[in-house]
């Protein structure tokens, strides 16, 4: 079946930039995210591209996407305490068929 | 603007017993899901609805599972009997992929199952 893979782990120090990486298998794939999950919370949906774009910018956050390499990223910069959290990615092609990586839990160290 | 609401936050119940978990999705959302999420197996998609009607149910790991979805505005999970090992954080998720071209899920803050 498909997958999408994330590193389970990052760490760094407020006030650097993050980067959390996302592979998946299915080249089909139109639309893909990234979704936030606080301690006791559900998924934040965070922001999300469509497949016919290479960025999307909004404010600290900054998603890559490399189809041929179907490779996701999501850049946040100027990392604060709050930003701490599991952070998801997923892709789907109609959106009633998401998938979803393990997460990447994210560590902001003061 | 209310987001997915779902009841309770919390149970705790004796393992047998049945649990009944809620989901109010967002106001004009067409379609539903339930998912489970644990330590082990991640985030799953156990069942979603479309127009009240479900669509694909092969997720839902054994027949002690049941959803239903009578309206719109409502739908439930049924564990019967529990068993420990259908503790889990479940979530509710609604989107409107009808009109919404982006067509993201929005969570609930999910619900928090121990069978002891």
């Amino acid at each position: 079946g498909e997958d999408v893979e994330q590193s389970l782990f990052l760490s760094v120090r407020e006030g650097d930039s993050s980067v959390i990486n996302c592979t998946y298998t299915d080249s089909s794939s139109t639309y893909l995210y990234w979704y936030k999950q606080e301690p006791g919370a559900g998924l934040q949906l965070l922001t999300y591209i469509f497949s016919n774009m290479d960025m999307k910018q909004d404010q600290r956050l900054t998603v890559l996407l490399n189809k041929k390499d179907k490779h996701l990223s999501l850049r946040i910069a100027d990392t604060q305490t709050g930003d701490s959290a599991i952070y998801f990615c997923a892709e789907s092609i109609w959106g009633n068929d998401m998938r979803f990586g393990a997460g990447t839990r994210l560590t902001v160290k003061p | 603007d209310a987001g997915v609401i779902q009841s309770p936050r919390h149970e705790v119940t004796e393992m047998g017993q049945e649990v009944t978990l809620r989901c109010k999705p967002i106001s004009g959302h067409n379609s539903l899901f339930w998912y489970r999420q644990t330590m082990m197996r991640g985030l799953e998609l156990l069942i979603y609805f479309n127009n009240n009607v479900p669509i694909d149910d092969s997720g839902m790991p054994e027949d002690r599972f049941s959803a239903k979805m009578p309206n719109a505005s409502f739908s439930t999970l049924k564990i019967q009997p529990s068993e420990p090992r259908d503790s889990a954080v479940y979530f509710c998720a609604s989107s409107n992929l009808e009109t919404d071209s982006n067509q993201p899920q929005h969570f609930g803050d999910g619900t928090r199952l121990s069978i002891l």
